[in-house]
This record gives C-alpha cells, structure tokens and sequence, in this order.
C-alpha cells in the first residue's frame, strides 16, 4: 500500500527484555516522526529523521530508547531493558517535509501503530 | 498549563447537527495548525490542515484559526454517527513537530 507501514502490530514483551519497532514510511516523504500515545491522551513527540539525519530526539523519555533510519527510509525505534511505564502505542507519521519554503510543516501521516505490552 | 488544550468532553449532539470543537495553544510562534480524528485502536487521520487566519472548508468540515486569540476551532456540519471519534488538535511551530492536545471525544446520537 502507499501509506505508512508499522510493524509489528502488536508486542508482548517481558519487563526487562529489549524490543525493535520498525516504520516504513510513504515513499519519498523527507521527515519521519515517533510518537508514544498513552491510552486516553493525545500523542506525544519521542524523535524526528529528516532523511537519515535525526534531529530532535527530546522526546526520548531515557537513554533505554534509541532512533535510527540508516538509509533515509526505514526507521527502527529500538527499547532496551524495557519497564511497564513503556506500555503505550508507538505511532510512526511521515511527511514531505518540515521547514521554511516548499517544505514548510507539510501534513504528517500515521501509521497503525505498534501497541507494546510490557509485562 | 499544557500547550494546546481541548475539552475532552464527550461532545455530544444529535444528528444532522453542527458539532463545534475547540483547541487552544500557548506558543504564540506556532506556524501551522491541524486536526485529526482517531477512532477507537486506531490511528490518526488527518481531517484538515489550517496555516493563516481565517476559515477554510473542506466538505463538511471547516476549520478556524485565530492566531491573535491563539485558538483553532473545527466546525462539522450535518454531523454523522460515523462522526463519533476523538478528534485531535495538533499545532507545530519551526521544528515540524506535532504537539497535540489530549483530544475531544465527539458522539452524534441518531
């Protein structure tokens, strides 16, 4: 399909155990995003690739999380040592591009997200 | 104070009505401005996007901004049952990050 593409859908995990959540974005989009939506509230901001470069990683809530997009398409959200406070839905969104000019905050575009358990 | 809030209802109105959504923002250097409806286990979706003062429509949907007043608003006319979601105010600044607010549940009762 021609839309952004998460994997897995769903993760069981053991508290202490690391786990990879992969995003393949909308081809030719620029920007890719991570948010972590808890239950009831609206997403929040983890990490932003501009093709292979990460440039914002404020959102990273410990040094247990770790962003990479090596080639400038897929992207691999990665949870060492994972604790219960890491349960959340992982959304992945991409766009055209963020910026001044033609690229100015052009619309982003979600995936399903992967929703991670940790048990 | 959080950055952008919504109320986050329920809203609830009858169908065939207009069903009004608020959202507010504090970074008065916030560029562009957007809503999305996430039904239930899903993701969101975006509905519209809204970058200068004034109104914009698109079918049944039009968005507000006033940025003197920092708030965004989301009209829906001739509201749907397939209407009932939390719809979601997102705003970004020069960063290209979104930051929402905790979402507005919306119900249209047949």
């Amino acid at each position: 399909g021609a839309g952004v593409s998460q994997s897995p859908r769903y993760k069981v995990a053991k508290r202490g155990q690391d786990v990879a959540l992969r995003c393949d974005p909308i081809s030719g989009h620029v920007s890719l995003f991570w948010y972590q939506q808890a239950l009831g509230q609206g997403p929040e901001f983890l990490t932003y690739f501009q093709n292979e470069a990460q440039l914002d990683k404020s959102g990273l809530p410990s040094d247990r999380f770790f962003a990479e997009r090596p080639e400038g398409s897929v992207s691999t959200l990665k949870i060492q040592r994972t604790q219960q406070e890491d349960s959340a839905v992982y959304l992945c969104a991409s766009s055209l591009g963020v910026g001044a000019g033609s690229y100015s905050n052009q619309p982003q575009h979600f995936g399903d997200g992967t929703r991670l358990s940790i048990l | 104070q959080k950055e952008v809030e919504q109320n986050s209802g329920p809203l609830s109105v009858p169908e065939g009505a207009i069903a009004s959504l608020n959202c507010t923002y504090s970074d008065r250097g916030s560029q562009s401005f957007f809503w999305y409806r996430q039904y239930s286990g899903k993701s969101p979706e975006l509905i519209m996007s809204i970058y200068s003062n004034g109104d914009k429509e698109d079918g049944r949907f039009t968005a507000q901004l006033n940025k003197a007043s920092q708030y965004v608003s989301l009209l829906i006319r001739d509201s749907q049952p397939s209407d009932s979601a939390t719809y979601l105010c997102a705003v970004t600044g020069n960063t290209g990050k979104l930051i929402f607010g905790q979402g507005t549940t919306l119900q249209v009762k047949p």
